[in-house]
C-alpha cells in the first residue's frame, strides 16, 4: 500500500513565523502535491510538482513555496504566516504524468495561526 | 477546461437505506474519474476509480458507480447504508494528460440511525 505521511497532525504557529509542512510518500512517486481544504471551499491546489527540484503553481499559491529536495520528500513553506492561512493542509503523491493511477493522500495537518 | 460538480452538498439518510450521491463532470474526451471518501479530521481515501471498459465499477466498503457518457456523470451508489459511512465524499477527475485532479465541492453525508 502507498503510505503518504505528513509530519504533524496538528500544529499551532504565530502570525509572522515560517511554517514548514513536511510530506514524504514511499512508493518513488514521481508527482506529488499540496492542497488546503477549507469549509465551503473544497480542496484547492497550492503547488505541485513532477519530478526533484521541479515545481509547478496549482492554483492558490501565493504566500505558499515548497521544496523537492529528494523524490521522497515535498514541503510546503509559508513564508511569513498570516491567520488567512489557517487550514487544513493535504499532501498526496501519484505515478508519473499522463498515468491512470489515482493521487493517495496523507492524513493532512490542521495548521492555525494565531 | 475541465470541471466537476457535486449537485447535492448535504445529504441524510437512515441506516440500512440505499444511497445515490451525484456527480457530473465537464471534459472534452473520455476522463478518468475516482471517489474519495474523507472520514472527520482524515485525509481522502480511494473510494473507486474509472478509467475505460465496464462502466459499472466496484469499490471498497461495498460502494460502486457508473460512468454514462451520455449524461456526463458518474454517481456513487450502496445498497445499504451504515452509521460508519458518514463522512464526506469527493468526485474527481484526472483528464488523460497531466497529472492534476479537478474535485468536486463534496457532499457530506449524514447517517441517522
Amino acid at each position: 500500500d502507498v503510505k503518504v505521511t505528513q509530519s504533524s497532525r496538528y500544529l499551532v504557529k504565530r502570525t509572522g513565523e515560517k511554517v514548514f509542512l513536511e510530506c514524504v510518500q514511499d512508493m518513488d512517486h514521481e508527482n506529488m502535491f499540496w492542497y488546503r481544504q477549507d469549509p465551503g471551499l473544497g480542496l484547492r491546489l497550492i503547488y505541485f510538482s513532477y519530478d526533484v527540484k521541479m515545481k509547478e503553481k496549482g492554483d492558490i499559491p501565493e504566500g505558499y513555496s515548497v521544496s523537492r529536495e529528494k523524490k521522497e520528500r515535498f514541503s510546503l513553506i509559508l513564508e511569513s504566516a498570516s491567520t488567512n492561512q489557517t487550514s487544513m493542509y493535504l499532501c498526496a503523491s501519484s505515478p508519473n504524468q499522463g498515468s491512470n493511477q489515482p493521487q493517495h493522500f496523507g492524513d493532512g495537518t490542521r495548521l492555525s495561526i494565531l | 477546461a475541465q470541471s466537476v460538480t457535486q449537485p447535492d452538498i448535504h445529504i441524510t439518510v437512515s441506516e440500512g437505506a440505499s444511497l445515490e450521491l451525484r456527480c457530473n463532470y465537464s471534459y472534452g474526451a473520455t476522463p478518468y474519474l475516482f471517489w474519495y471518501v474523507q472520514s472527520p479530521g482524515q485525509g481522502l481515501q480511494l473510494l473507486l476509480k474509472y478509467f475505460s471498459g465496464d462502466t459499472l465499477v466496484q469499490g471498497i466498503k461495498g460502494f460502486e458507480a457508473e460512468f454514462k457518457r451520455s449524461q456526463s456523470s458518474f454517481n456513487l451508489r450502496k445498497p445499504s447504508v451504515h452509521w460508519s459511512d458518514a463522512a464526506e465524499y469527493f468526485c474527481a477527475l484526472k483528464g488523460t494528460s497531466g497529472s492534476r485532479l479537478t474535485f468536486g465541492e463534496g457532499t457530506q453525508l449524514t447517517v441517522n440511525p
